[in-house]
């Protein structure tokens, strides 16, 4: 199964971009890379996927390395709220019975 | 608005006694997930649910058990035989496609065991 590795924790100005990595060194052609964040005592929030290509949309953009070993997710402007761990995942398995394996994330602190 | 409703929000048992957890979802989603959750950790998969009357164990399914008769349910009860059942406790569902799999998780159901 295809691991991934986050460091532990972050900071970040508020207002500044926020770029977020991770390792997923083994991960296989078929699947995907998923991000999701967890505000504290709250169910994870989806903020973005990709397979290959990098990926944006509302929340944030994702840029997958070419070889696919690593990716960053990036906040463009982040804001206190954006203050969650967030979670990079690779999915195990394939079609939707795939099963999202949550490591311990990345702890994003904004500060003002 | 769609989404997936957990009941009850916070819970408090005694040791011994079994606990079921609800789950309730109206996104149309055909799978369905509950995931652990203990302080300072990432979630683990307990349960999982691919269409009605079906489901298989995830990675800690010792001392839970699952029912998958509506589409829309997926209740999880905790029995007494879960050694350290006092947790974080999180539903989520996705959609059935051939790509992706985007999981849309309720607000969660905090157990505490005295």
């Amino acid at each position: 199964d295809a691991k991934t590795t986050q460091p532990p924790s972050m900071d970040c100005a508020e207002g500044r971009a926020a770029n977020l990595p991770c390792n997923h060194s083994t991960i296989s052609g078929n699947e995907y890379v998923y991000w999701y964040r967890q505000i504290h005592s709250q169910g994870p929030q989806y903020i973005i996927h990709g397979l290959k290509n990098n990926e944006t949309n509302e929340m944030a953009s994702l840029i997958i390395t070419e070889d696919r070993k690593s990716s960053t997710l990036i906040l463009p402007h982040a804001t206190l709220r954006d203050t969650a761990v967030y979670y990079c995942i690779v999915r195990v398995g394939s079609g939707n019975t795939g099963k999202l394996i949550f490591g311990q994330g990345t702890t994003l602190q904004v500060k003002p | 608005d769609g989404g997936i409703t957990q009941s009850p929000k916070y819970l408090f048992r005694k040791e011994g006694q079994n606990v079921t957890l609800s789950c309730e979802q109206n996104l149309n989603h055909d799978a369905m997930y509950w995931y652990r959750q203990d302080p300072g950790q990432g979630l683990r998969l307990i349960y999982y649910s691919q269409i009605v009357n079906d489901f298989q164990k995830g990675d800690i399914a010792e001392g839970y058990s699952v029912s998958r008769e509506k589409k829309e349910s997926f209740p999880l009860t905790v029995t007494s035989a879960q050694k350290n059942p006092t947790a974080f406790y999180l539903c989520a569902s996705s959609k059935k496609n051939s790509g992706a799999n985007v999981l849309t998780f309720g607000a969660g159901s905090r157990l505490t065991v005295l």
